[in-house]
């Protein structure tokens, strides 16, 4: 079956423009999570999605992100008025469903590769 | 607060040696998660293993071998007769009881591990 999928695969930004990063997870996952990856910083959790709903958001990095989920399924994280900083692997998993067992195992996406120039 | 150490940052080895990968994990739950995933060169985080507090039993998986132990606090990661395609950088993560929902994962900085044919 198909897994998590997630676009762009690359994008190129301008400093000060506003981005949209999506993210398709496995049919059927109700749980979804994004995560940065960068040189620095390593792998840092962002934010989590339980259906719809987003119950802890401090894991953003500043007020310029937010994310979205829609009808239980894609997820988009917006960027607004991109930094330079904010270059790096955005990542998204997804898993059937949270709260223990082995059915919460995360599956991840290929990522979208952020440059902001 | 959870933290994961994965001391080693490259290793290399020739084709057809033994390596072990270390991790050492800290949390103050005591039910928790542990994790290997697998990043290739394409990018993309592939998971090998998951192991619950509960459970000190080692695992082995064709050429992989996990070693649990408690005591140590420690998660270690082991390829016997390694081949090239094993080259990647590998991550150990570490979550609570929750599967890592709302706190998400925890990783360590990751090792790279080329094998070297």
């Amino acid at each position: 079956g198909a897994g998590v999928s997630q676009s762009p695969s690359n994008k190129v930004t301008e400093k000060g423009k506003d981005v949209e990063l999506r993210c398709d997870p496995i049919s059927g996952h109700t749980a979804l999570y994004w995560y940065r990856q960068s040189l620095g910083q390593g792998l840092e959790f962002l934010i989590y999605f339980q259906g719809n709903s987003a119950p802890d958001k401090s894991g953003l990095p500043s007020d310029r992100f937010s994310a979205e989920r829609t009808g239980g399924s894609v997820s988009t994280l917006t960027i607004q008025r991109t930094q330079q900083e904010d270059s790096a692997v955005y990542l998204c998993a997804s898993s059937l469903v949270s709260g223990g067992g082995q059915s919460d195992t995360q599956y991840f996406g290929p990522g979208t590769r952020l440059t902001v120039l | 607060a959870q933290k994961v150490t994965q001391a080693q940052t490259e290793i290399s080895v020739v084709e057809k040696e033994d390596v072990t990968l270390d991790c050492v994990y800290e949390t103050r739950d005591t039910t928790y998660y542990l994790f290997w995933y697998k990043q290739p060169p394409s990018g993309e985080l592939v998971f090998l293993i998951r192991r619950n507090s509960f459970d000190e039993q080692n695992e082995i998986s064709g050429r992989y071998s996990w070693n649990f132990q408690k005591s140590t606090s420690s998660f270690n990661f082991t390829i016997t007769a390694s081949q090239v395609v094993d080259s990647a950088v590998y991550f150990c993560a570490l979550s609570d009881y929750s599967g890592g929902g709302a706190d998400g994962l925890t990783f360590g900085k990751g090792t790279h591990l080329i094998i070297q044919p």
